[in-house]
């Protein structure tokens, strides 16, 4: 079966510093990708999505980006954090098309102080 | 321009009783819709999904049903449970070639 992890849990991390968060996904070969945010109070804000190594597409200019170095795992970066990035990261998978199911990992919790 | 939008950002329900979450839709082109819970700090969990095929899906105590022309679903939970206490989020597709498109979600409270 599949499974996706995503670490750290919990990141509280200063304004101006850089930010590195992975996602791993098992079971499953060349997954679709997918970062989210999701604000407090908000839905959910698609950032980046992926379907193939090297290859990512922005939704929205920010100050973040993202990476898939291997197959099945997706990285997203800052250089340098902003209080606005505060919030809920969660990365997806889905096969087949981008319009597929997606599942979701459990989530980090970024508060930038 | 808000494509999915739930209205009702919350809904409280008694225990027993049938929960109705809709959700509205405006882009014609979408012909998949799905419906994920959410947990506090944990990542949405799909529930059920429907295809414009259809005018309705039903997996145990869910039952989502697709209104075409009035470009609304909603997704009925019956009997509610305190367990189904969670935000729900209403997700929509074009194409297999373009990502979901989520709603705000709403926030379920079932009262024992």
């Amino acid at each position: 079966s599949q499974t996706i992890h995503q670490w750290p849990a919990t990141l509280v991390q200063p304004v101006g510093s850089p930010l590195s968060l992975e996602c791993t996904v098992e079971g499953t070969s060349n997954p679709n990708l997918y970062w989210y945010r999701q604000a407090a109070g908000r839905g959910l804000q698609l950032l980046f999505y992926s379907v193939g190594i090297g290859q990512i597409s922005s939704e929205v200019p920010q100050n973040l980006s993202a990476s898939r170095p291997q197959d099945r795992q997706f990285i997203l970066s800052s250089k340098k954090l902003l209080l606005s990035d505060s919030g809920f990261y969660l990365c997806a998978w889905s096969v087949g098309g981008y319009g597929e199911t997606q599942y979701f990992g459990p989530g980090t919790r970024l508060l930038v102080l | 321009d808000q494509q999915v939008k739930q209205n009702s950002p919350s809904l409280s329900v008694q225990e027993g009783r049938i929960s109705i979450l809709n959700c509205d839709y405006t882009n014609s082109m979408f012909d998949y819709f799905l419906w994920y819970k959410k947990y506090p700090a944990e990542g949405p969990t799909f529930l059920i999904s429907i295809s414009s095929i259809k005018d309705k899906n039903e997996d145990g105590r869910f039952t989502v049903f697709l209104n075409k022309s009035a470009k609304h679903l909603s997704l009925h939970i019956v009997p509610s449970q305190p367990g189904d206490s969670a935000v729900y989020f209403c997700a929509a597709s074009a194409s297999v070639n373009t990502p979901l498109v989520f709603g705000k979600g709403t926030r379920l409270s079932v009262i024992a």
